[in-house]
């Protein structure tokens, strides 16, 4: 089946430093991408939607400046958390829509984050 | 945003009993999804039921959708040590969100 696959798995970063995460839909070209943010012990909040070639659409709450999205193509979208601080820290999760039969979307593994 | 809510919010029980967790949602879907989760970890996709559906079955699977009453159940028949996880519903019109969760701890 389709796979999304996340690069780094996991990123320990300075205070005041910049970090990207990098989603990948390996078998299939994705029509769109989601970017999930989960603190511990809480569910997985959607943070942006972005399609391929236009701007991330950011929920509600989400700082468009901070939380960077990039759609660059079919099969890759990034993810630069701008300035971290310790408040970022968090497990990303990236998502991929896939047109297949019907619409189906699948999850990465996961980026976790910690800012020292 | 967030649109499900399970309930309850943490479960325990013996092993080889039923469990039985409960989502309610508040607007129209295309589908409804249940995943897992263990701790630290990445999801694992278990069953999607579409709004035209009112019951589905994966193994020990079970879930059934009410789209009147806007909610939908999982569950899990003979639990298993294994099956100690976070259990997420999530509905899917043209994005994903999920609800808050429910921890379930099978106990020896």
């Amino acid at each position: 089946g389709a796979v999304v696959s996340q690069h780094p798995s996991w990123v320990i970063c300075k205070s005041g430093t910049s970090v990207k995460i990098e989603c990948r839909s390996l078998d299939f070209q994705a029509t769109t991408m989601f970017w999930y943010r989960q603190f511990p012990k809480q569910s997985l909040m959607l943070m942006a939607t972005s399609n391929e070639g236009s701007k991330a659409t950011y929920e509600q709450g989400v700082e468009k400046d901070k939380f960077l999205i990039n759609h660059a193509s079919l099969t890759l979208s990034t993810l630069t958390v701008t300035s971290a601080h310790p408040e970022d820290s968090s497990f990303y999760i990236c998502s991929a829509r896939f047109r297949i039969q019907g619409y189906e979307q699948y999850f990465g593994p996961g980026t976790r984050l910690t800012v020292t | 945003s967030q649109q499900g809510e399970e309930d309850p919010q943490a479960l325990s029980i013996q092993e080889g009993e039923n469990a039985t967790m409960n989502c309610s949602y508040k607007t129209s879907i295309n589908n409804l999804q249940w995943y897992r989760q263990n701790s630290g970890r990445g999801l694992v996709h278990l069953i999607l039921i579409r709004s035209n559906e009112r019951e589905k079955h994966s193994g020990r699977l079970r879930v059934t959708l009410d789209t009147s009453k806007k909610s939908s159940s999982l569950l899990i028949t003979a639990s298993r040590a294994a099956d100690t996880a976070s259990y997420f519903c999530a509905t899917d019109a043209d994005k994903i969100i999920f609800g808050k969760g429910t921890r379930l701890h099978i106990l020896p």
